[in-house]
């Protein structure tokens, strides 16, 4: 199947410090890039979407301004988390969607990348 | 009421048992379904698609019912390995393609 990377895949800051955690299509091109967060035990929540070249959409309660999104190509897109604080330290993780083809099929879902820890001191 | 709701769990089943999964959706719009499977701290892994003709594969087999909204997975002869956490997921509908994901039901098998 297709593969989306992440990285960094752990993280831990000083409060007040900015995280970028970066998500790339390695083997498709992503037309839509989504952007979950996870706190322990709970579900997955969408942050926001993005399409490239164009301006992400926020999730209601998702502040624009301190979760930076950046979609640059059909193949990497950037989220940075402005003036951490512990609050923010989460698990998030990026999902890319797109055509993969691979071998005599092809299939338009979705792939999730490996996930990136953060940890806010 | 939540957009995609799911069995709260936790089961604990033998190894060998059969294990049921069911999970509601709001949205009649909605246009695509799956099961993913999440392990501990690690990102959600799709295990299948849910038709609404059903679809089986080797032990799981998924089914969809839209008039009733609801989604199953039905989980055969259950290995210490299906052990995690699984979610419903369901995509599409009015504005545009968006997923949304159950809680997850978590699921230990025990030796």
């Amino acid at each position: 199947g297709a593969v989306v990377s992440q990285h960094p895949s752990r993280v831990i800051c000083k409060s007040g410090t900015s995280v970028k955690i970066e998500c790339r299509s390695l083997d498709f091109q992503a037309t839509t890039m989504f952007w979950y967060r996870q706190f322990p035990k709970q579900s997955l929540m969408l942050m926001a979407t993005s399409n490239e070249g164009s301006k992400a959409t926020y999730e209601q309660g998702v502040e624009k301004d301190k979760f930076l999104i950046n979609h640059a190509s059909l193949t990497l897109s950037t989220l940075t988390v402005t003036s951490a604080h512990p609050e923010d330290s989460s698990f998030y993780i990026c999902s890319a969607r797109g055509i993969w083809r691979g071998g005599s099929s092809s299939t338009d879902t979705q792939y999730f990348g490996p996930g990136t820890r953060l940890t806010v001191l | 009421r939540k957009e995609v709701e799911q069995d709260p769990g936790p089961f604990n089943v033998p190894e060998g048992a059969t294990v049921a999964f069911n999970c509601t959706y709001s949205n009649s719009a909605s246009q695509s379904f799956f099961w993913y499977r999440q392990d501990c701290r690690k990102e959600p892994k799709l295990l299948m698609s849910v038709y609404s003709s059903g679809n089986e594969d080797g032990r799981f087999t998924a089914q969809l019912n839209r008039a009733s909204q609801y989604i199953s997975l039905l989980i055969r002869d259950s290995k210490l390995s299906d052990s995690a956490t699984y979610l419903c997921v369901v995509t599409g509908g009015t504005g545009g393609f968006k997923t949304i994901f159950g809680a997850g039901t978590r699921l230990f098998v025990k030796a």
